[in-house]
């Protein structure tokens, strides 16, 4: 079945610097994709979204690419800060109109002061 | 704070018992979506409702279903539950039915003794 893949389980960056996250996706029907942050003990939170019909997408400090060629979507964190430390995840709308996220494994981002 | 309220945040029972999440969705917001996180399959998608209508199914266990109110609340049961069904829960919410964030509450942690 289709699914969402993250290469790098972990990631390690030192603060102020510039992080990136990247995820395949399988299904080339999808239309529109979500990252999120996960804390430990909550739920996840909405970082940024993207639709097909769009390469690039920016918001503050965080950038997303979509690459439909390859299937691959990446997210770009500006000077990591501590506080972005987190599971980050990347999900793909795999239902058309019935909307049905399909979500990645996630990395694990740790930025060290 | 998603706006998205989820309850009990913690549910301690056995093997074979029955169970009901709730949850609330942000106002405004017409549509609700189930997930189960657990470590081995990740976050998975179970069901959403739209203003009260199943719109799309996923993963869902014939033991398991989900309602949602004419208030917009929703509730998921879990019954004859196993071993397996230790996870946790999480509830989502969007304006409508699709291409739009969809907001998490911070999940309710169901453990099956």
């Amino acid at each position: 079945g289709e699914s969402v893949g993250l290469h790098l389980p972990t990631l390690s960056v030192q603060e102020g610097d510039n992080s990136i996250i990247n995820c395949a996706y399988s299904n080339s029907a999808s239309d529109y994709f979500i990252w999120y942050k996960q804390e430990s003990g909550k739920g996840p939170q909405f970082i940024i979204d993207i639709r097909s019909n769009m390469d690039k997408r920016q918001g503050q400090r965080v950038t997303v690419l979509l690459n439909k060629t390859v299937k691959h979507l990446s997210l770009q964190i500006a000077a990591t800060q501590p506080g972005d430390s987190a599971v980050y995840f990347c999900a793909e709308n795999s239902g058309g109109s019935n909307y049905k996220l399909t979500f990645g494994k996630g990395t694990l981002l740790t930025v060290n002061p | 704070d998603s706006g998205v309220t989820q309850t009990p945040k913690h549910l301690i029972t056995a093997t074979g018992q029955r169970v009901t999440l709730r949850c609330s969705p942000r106002s405004g917001d017409l549509s609700v979506y189930w997930y189960q996180q657990s470590l081995d399959q990740g976050l998975q998608f179970l069901i959403h409702y739209y203003n009260g209508e199943e719109r799309a199914k996923g993963n869902i266990l014939e033991r398991f279903s989900a309602q949602q109110f004419p208030d917009l609340h929703s509730e998921l049961n879990l019954s004859s539950l196993e071993l397996g069904d230790s996870a946790l829960y999480f509830c989502a919410s969007s304006v409508e039915g699709g291409g739009q964030p969809q907001h998490f509450g911070d999940g309710t942690r169901l453990s099956i003794l």
